[in-house]
């Protein structure tokens, strides 16, 4: 069985430039999480969705944005993109609500913002 | 402020041997604990788990242990292996929130040689 997927693995974008990220979840998930790793600590989170629609938010400014689609995959968008936005994002899927069920994760996106 | 701390970011091993990694958490809501271990290029894959309603779970080589008194746990690897050497993070989460968003440490770099 296919994991959790992410598209594209790496991007390199500059300042104030708009990136779009992709999530496709293990078949048959219906949750979604997404997290950011900046080198040298552990993962934050970032957003959740659960049935399409957010369920939790990070500490993390407005440029950040998200969506569900009805296929249960996943984008995450982040606009007028700093240089500290440069970092691994991951997502995670589980088989219904992150709160009960094991959230597996993808092979991360690697943004770098020049 | 960091909810739950590895407070060595590395370890070194030799095959064979038993590896202990540590774990400490301050917020007295969390209810479930996951290791991860991330190996280069690749997203943390989900290792073991328990429960605040228990304070041992095992499976095959690696045991997790909690202490609820002392909000501390760990993770115990016998015997070591040199396919072991990965960045291990502990996460945890407040199960009983409808959010259950991950709160990961910093990680710890294991090193096992040969």
């Amino acid at each position: 069985d296919a994991g959790v997927t992410q598209s594209p693995t790496h991007l390199i974008k500059t300042r104030g430039q708009h990136v779009t990220l992709r999530c496709s979840p293990i078949s048959g998930h219906k949750s979604v999480s997404w997290y950011q790793q900046v080198l040298g600590q552990g993962p934050q989170f970032i957003f959740q969705y659960y049935e399409k629609e957010e369920r939790g938010r990070g500490n993390f400014p407005d440029r950040f944005s998200a969506r569900q689609f009805p296929n249960y995959s996943s984008e995450l968008n982040v606009n007028a993109l700093l240089l500290g936005d440069s970092a691994l994002y991951l997502c995670a899927s589980s088989l219904a609500r992150p709160s009960t069920d094991t959230q597996y994760f993808g092979p991360g996106t690697r943004l770098t913002v020049l | 402020d960091q909810q739950v701390k590895q407070n060595s970011p590395s370890l070194s091993v030799q095959e064979g041997r038993i590896s202990i990694l540590n774990c400490d958490y301050t917020n007295s809501m969390f209810d479930y604990f996951l290791w991860y271990k991330k190996y280069p290029a690749e997203g943390p894959t989900f290792l073991i788990s328990i429960s605040s309603i228990k304070d041992k779970n095992e499976d095959g080589r690696f045991t997790v242990f909690l202490n609820k008194s002392a909000k501390h746990l760990s993770l115990h690897i016998v015997p070591s292996q040199p396919g072991d050497s990965a960045v291990y993070f502990c996460a945890a989460s407040a199960r009983g929130s409808t959010l259950g968003r991950l709160y990961f440490g910093r990680g710890t770099q294991l090193t096992v040689w040969p």
